[in-house]
């Protein structure tokens, strides 16, 4: 029972390059999220669906889009890092109440 | 806007002493409020629910308050051990899909 699965773990990228953030969910839920954790600074919503083929904007959005084609994916994608963008991502799903998370990827914006 | 204050950074504990964690929140009452838990190098795990009308949830050496006059909920590990050692997140929900996360205490069970 895998549940949540993100890809990659880790990830260096330079100022300016682009990258997609892959996450995957096996227990077929509507929801999904994707976060971003920083030191001090929590959790913070960055977009979100409520079904396939649906997204929203979060809290943080600027400098991220995503795509929902699939309901069991949800895919973050940077289209030019900056240094900023440094952070722990994480994907989450649920039904209507818990949320369930992957075990984030490690992004670095050299 | 919703503002969510966990009451310290860090909290230590004895082992086998019950472990008290706060949560406090700005303006509206939440239609529902979560407690998970996060280990290092991993993504949080949820624990439990507990709803605008209820004062208390149990789950085995788990309880959790909920005071919408005080605008605080208590997260309680009773017989704590070593292995309770995390980091634990309150989140809060207005009745929507989305949930406002405070930034969390690091819970240490001293044996």
């Amino acid at each position: 029972n895998a549940g949540v699965t993100q890809t990659p773990k880790f990830r260096v990228l330079k100022t300016g390059q682009s990258m997609t953030l892959l996450c995957a969910q096996d227990m077929n839920h509507e929801y999904m999220y994707w976060y971003r954790q920083d030191p001090g600074m929590g959790l913070r919503l960055i977009h979100y669906s409520v079904g396939e083929g649906t997204t929203a904007k979060g809290e943080v959005p600027d400098g991220y889009n995503v795509s929902r084609l699939k309901k069991q994916n949800f895919l973050l994608g940077l289209e030019s890092a900056a240094p900023s963008q440094t952070s722990v991502y994480f994907c989450a799903s649920s039904t209507s109440e818990a949320q369930h998370f992957g075990d984030g990827t490690r992004l670095s914006i050299l | 806007s919703q503002k969510i204050e966990q009451n310290s950074e860090a909290l230590n504990i004895q082992e086998g002493k019950t472990a008290t964690l706060t949560c406090n929140y700005t303006n509206y009452s939440p239609a529902y409020l979560q407690w998970y838990r996060q280990d290092p190098g991993r993504g949080p795990v949820f624990l439990l629910l507990i709803r605008e009308n209820e004062k208390e949830k149990r789950k085995e050496r788990l309880k959790v308050t909920f005071d919408t006059t005080l605008k605080q909920s208590l997260f309680h590990i009773t017989a704590s051990q070593p292995a309770d050692s995390a980091t634990y997140l309150c989140a809060l929900t207005f009745g929507n899909e989305k949930l406002t996360f405070g930034t969390g205490t690091r819970l240490t069970i001293i044996p």
